[in-house]
Parts: C-alpha cells; sequence; structure tokens
C-alpha cells in the first residue's frame, strides 16, 4: 500500500502569507495526486487533481506541483477564507488520502 | 447541475450491516467514464477511501476493508450503494459519496449522513 505523508500537520500563517503544504510518497506515484480543501463542517472540495490542474472555479492563488514521490500545494497570499484542513489523495496504486494539514490564521 | 446525497440509518448496532445509499442527479454512471466513490470520516478524523464503482461496473475497494464492503449502483434509479457487514464502533464516521469523471478525483460531493454505531 502506497503511505501519503502530509507536513506539516498544522500550519499557521498570516493573511498574505505564501503557503505551501507538502505530501509525500511511500513510492513514485506518477502525478496522480489531487489536493482538498475541507472548511469546518463542510463536505471536502477539489482544489487541484493530477498534480497540477486547477479545478474550475477555484482562486488562481492555489497552485499544485510535484512529481515521483514530493508534491507541494502553494496558496500565493492567503486569505482568511483559506482556514481549512487540506487533504492530498493519490490514486496511481489503490486509492489513499494523506491525513491533512491544518492551516490557521496566525 | 451535479447533486449527490447519501443517504443511511442514522443508528445501528454492533454486528449489524450498514446500507448507505447515494442518490445522485446531473449526470448518469451510464456513461462512459463516470464513476461513484465512497468515502468516510470519522468525527475529528481525517478522509478514509473505501470503494469505487465505474459506469462498466468495475469496482475497487479498500483493502484493509474489503471483506466487509459490497459497492453496487442502480442507474435507472440514478443511485449507488455501499453496504459494510459486521459493523462496530470503529465505523461511526460521516460518509459521503462523490463522483469521477474519466479521471479518479472527486469533482463532486454530496453532503455526507453521519452514521453512529452504539449498542
Amino acid at each position: 500500500d502506497i503511505q501519503m505523508t502530509q507536513s506539516p500537520p498544522v500550519l499557521s500563517a498570516s493573511v498574505g502569507d505564501r503557503v505551501t503544504l507538502s505530501c509525500k510518497a511511500s513510492q513514485n506515484i506518477n502525478k496522480n495526486l489531487d489536493w482538498y480543501q475541507q472548511k469546518h463542517g463542510e463536505a471536502p472540495k477539489l482544489l487541484i487533481y493530477y498534480t497540477n490542474n486547477l479545478q474550475t472555479g477555484i482562486p488562481s492563488r492555489f497552485s499544485g506541483s510535484g512529481s515521483g514521490t514530493d508534491y507541494t500545494l502553494t496558496i500565493s497570499s492567503l486569505q482568511p477564507e483559506d482556514v481549512a484542513t487540506y487533504y492530498c489523495y493519490q490514486y496511481n496504486s489503490g486509492y489513499t488520502f494523506g491525513a491533512g494539514t491544518k492551516l490557521e490564521l496566525k | 447541475q451535479v447533486t449527490l446525497k447519501e443517504s443511511g440509518p442514522g443508528i445501528l448496532q454492533p454486528s449489524q450491516t450498514l446500507s448507505l445509499t447515494c442518490t445522485f442527479s446531473g449526470f448518469s454512471l451510464s456513461t462512459y467514464g463516470m464513476g461513484v466513490g465512497w468515502i468516510r470520516q470519522p468525527s475529528g478524523k481525517g478522509l478514509e477511501w473505501l470503494a469505487n464503482i465505474w459506469w462498466d461496473d468495475d469496482k475497487y475497494y479498500n483493502p484493509s476493508l474489503k471483506n466487509r464492503l459490497t459497492i453496487s449502483k442502480d442507474t435507472s434509479n440514478n443511485q449507488a450503494f455501499l453496504k459494510i457487514t459486521n459493523v462496530d464502533t470503529a465505523d461511526t464516521a460521516t460518509y459521503y459519496c462523490a463522483r469521477m469523471r474519466m479521471g479518479n478525483w472527486f469533482a463532486y460531493w454530496g453532503q455526507g449522513t453521519l452514521v453512529t454505531v452504539s449498542s
């Protein structure tokens, strides 16, 4: 089974900061990775699919990158509405969510 | 407009079988490339993928739960189903269904249904 490790578990940042969330796979997942945002009490929302494709309707301050085992979600300028937990999800071999990174405002 | 809505028993006892229904609109599970997945989330914890079913009836299960899971669909009534046998308190969670199309990403999600396993 492929394990997905997200870091950090909790991230505190200020409005306007550039924020980087990391997701590391236990083996090469060939860019078969998505990022989901989940706000408190809501269903998850797809932000990025297949590593770097922005889902329709998602602000352009969100971007994804990576290859092999290492992937990154970047928020170019943090907004208050971005407070949420972010999950990566791989589907290269089986299907696995990471444990999430909780993003808070400083 | 794509919508999905989960329904379930709310509460059930240990050892019983959990039956969940995902009723959707705005797409058909008989259309090439369409799929529905089930994901769950215990309160305060992360997401766990459970199972996927595709338009061609191809099915995939979480290996850690495979012996207890059965996913199915009713294309005529725009529904997908998940059964989990022999539940225990660890199966207490909010259960989501979500749509896939051509890729394995979940672009549309239901609101989730809370299932509590308690004696």
